[in-house]
């Protein structure tokens, strides 16, 4: 299936840095990528869609400012996390689908995850 | 907008069948997921249902009925490894994003 790869897989920064998590498409090109925050044993929640050349459209409730998306092309997709706080520490992790014609229609590939922990 | 049910946790013995419920409310349906997350990991895929019905994969089946706004994932031969998180996800009608549930969290005894 389609590998979406995703790093790093654990960060532990100082509260007030930022912190960049970069999410790629290995094998497909994916126009739409999408952003999960997960607190330790809750689901998942959506925060943003990252589109290719275009803005993100965030969820309700999530700062656009504090969590900058940037979709530069078509296999990379990058969530930054300014001026992170003890609050931003949670699970990340992206995921998007392959169009393309040997793709799997709905099916949504996630990346590995990374663990942020900031201090 | 969504809202995605499930239990919290089940318990379930090695060897058995555990069905998992799911039940939603959405603005628009196209579509339900069941994904698999252990502790730490992102999760897998495990079934897609657009349709009413069954879908069975192996020892894995899933169930939809849209008209109840139901649907429920079936593990049978249950192995030590299947204790995970169980995640039904529902897709909007016109949208690309998929909403969670809160996840249900089966523990499999010996």
């Amino acid at each position: 299936g389609a590998v979406v790869s995703q790093h790093p897989s654990r960060v532990i920064c100082k509260s007030g840095t930022s912190v960049k998590i970069e999410c790629r498409s290995l094998d497909f090109q994916a126009t739409t990528m999408f952003w999960y925050r997960q607190f330790p044993k809750q689901s998942l929640m959506l925060m943003a869609t990252s589109n290719e050349g275009s803005k993100a459209t965030y969820e309700q409730g999530v700062e656009k400012d504090k969590f900058l998306i940037n979709h530069a092309s078509l296999t990379l997709s990058t969530l930054t996390v300014t001026s992170a706080h003890p609050e931003d520490s949670s699970f990340y992790i992206c995921s998007a689908r392959d169009r393309s014609p040997r793709g799997q229609g709905e099916k949504l590939f996630f990346g590995s995850g990374t663990q942020l922990s900031v201090l | 907008g969504q809202n995605i049910d499930q239990p919290t946790e089940m318990t379930a013995t090695e060897g058995a069948i555990v069905q998992i419920n799911c039940t939603y409310q959405t603005s628009g349906f196209n579509g339900l997921f069941w994904y698999q997350q252990h502790a730490g990991e992102a999760p897998t895929f495990l079934s897609y249902n657009v349709l009413d019905g069954l879908e069975e994969k192996g020892r894995f089946s899933s169930f939809l009925s849209r008209s109840k706004g139901y649907s429920y994932l079936l593990l049978k031969e249950l192995q030590m490894k299947d204790s995970a998180s169980y995640l039904c996800a529902v897709k909007g009608f016109g949208n690309e994003k998929l909403t969670f549930g809160t996840g249900t969290r089966l523990t499999i005894i010996p």
